[in-house]
């Protein structure tokens, strides 16, 4: 079944500190992975995309890392900020071809930063 | 200003109304897509087009209706047949099929 898993569900941190988003995904055949930031009552943001061959990608203080082998990425944000607090939503896309119904959705990790 | 627009941000519906949700894009994007987002879970796929006059139902069709009459334009129209329809309603639109999707700001439908 092609399934995407975030992890944790949620989380708390402090503002400045640093923390790591978990997406694990038995997607096949893999397209490419995306990380969006959606704000409360907000459109998804794209942050993200990474296809089979990379295996890091940066945009400003959030890094991505991809792992095809063990089917694992993974958001690393750096010295976090209040604005960062929102839901980090995974989505993966198959490649089989012609019609949409490709974009696999994990349910998302709702990020706190607390002053 | 390129991108998507939704409207209303916000529809109060009463049970057993249609009601249509609007979605235009300016960015020349063959492809849109409606997503449903309910707290717990993730995006969902209603319809979605890659083409002027063609629509495709996605995982949720269901008590749902769209048209696909202009490029710029996917109407979502969310008919008395759904059961649940409270829910915050994603439209989206994308260059080609596999490619990055950019996200409208969304709808809350609530049905009183």
């Amino acid at each position: 079944k092609n399934q995407v898993e975030q992890s944790p569900q949620s989380l708390i941190i402090l503002e400045g500190k640093n923390c790591t988003l978990q997406c694990n995904y038995t997607v096949s055949p893999f397209s490419n992975l995306r990380w969006y930031k959606q704000d409360t009552g907000r459109g998804p943001v794209s942050l993200t995309i990474m296809t089979f061959s990379e295996n890091t990608k940066s945009n400003g203080r959030y890094t991505a890392t991809l792992d095809a082998d063990t089917k694992q990425s993974s958001l690393h944000i750096t010295a976090s900020q209040l604005s960062d607090s929102a839901s980090y939503i995974c989505v993966v896309s198959r490649n089989y071809g012609g019609s949409q119904g490709n974009l696999i959705f994990g349910k998302g990790t709702k990020l706190s930063v607390k002053p | 200003d390129g991108g998507i627009t939704q409207s209303p941000k916000y529809l109060f519906r009463k049970e057993g109304q249609n009601v249509t949700l609007s979605c235009e894009q300016n960015l020349n994007h063959d492809a849109m897509y409606w997503y449903r987002q309910d707290p717990g879970q993730g995006l969902r796929l209603i319809y979605y087009s890659q083409i002027v006059n063609d629509f495709q139902k996605g995982d949720i069709a269901e008590g749902y209706s769209v048209s696909r009459e202009k490029k710029e334009s996917f109407p979502l129209t969310v008919t008395s047949a759904q059961k649940n329809p409270t829910a915050f309603y994603l439209c989206a639109s994308s260059i080609g099929n596999y490619n990055e999707q950019f996200f409208g700001p969304g709808t809350r439908l609530t049905v009183l």
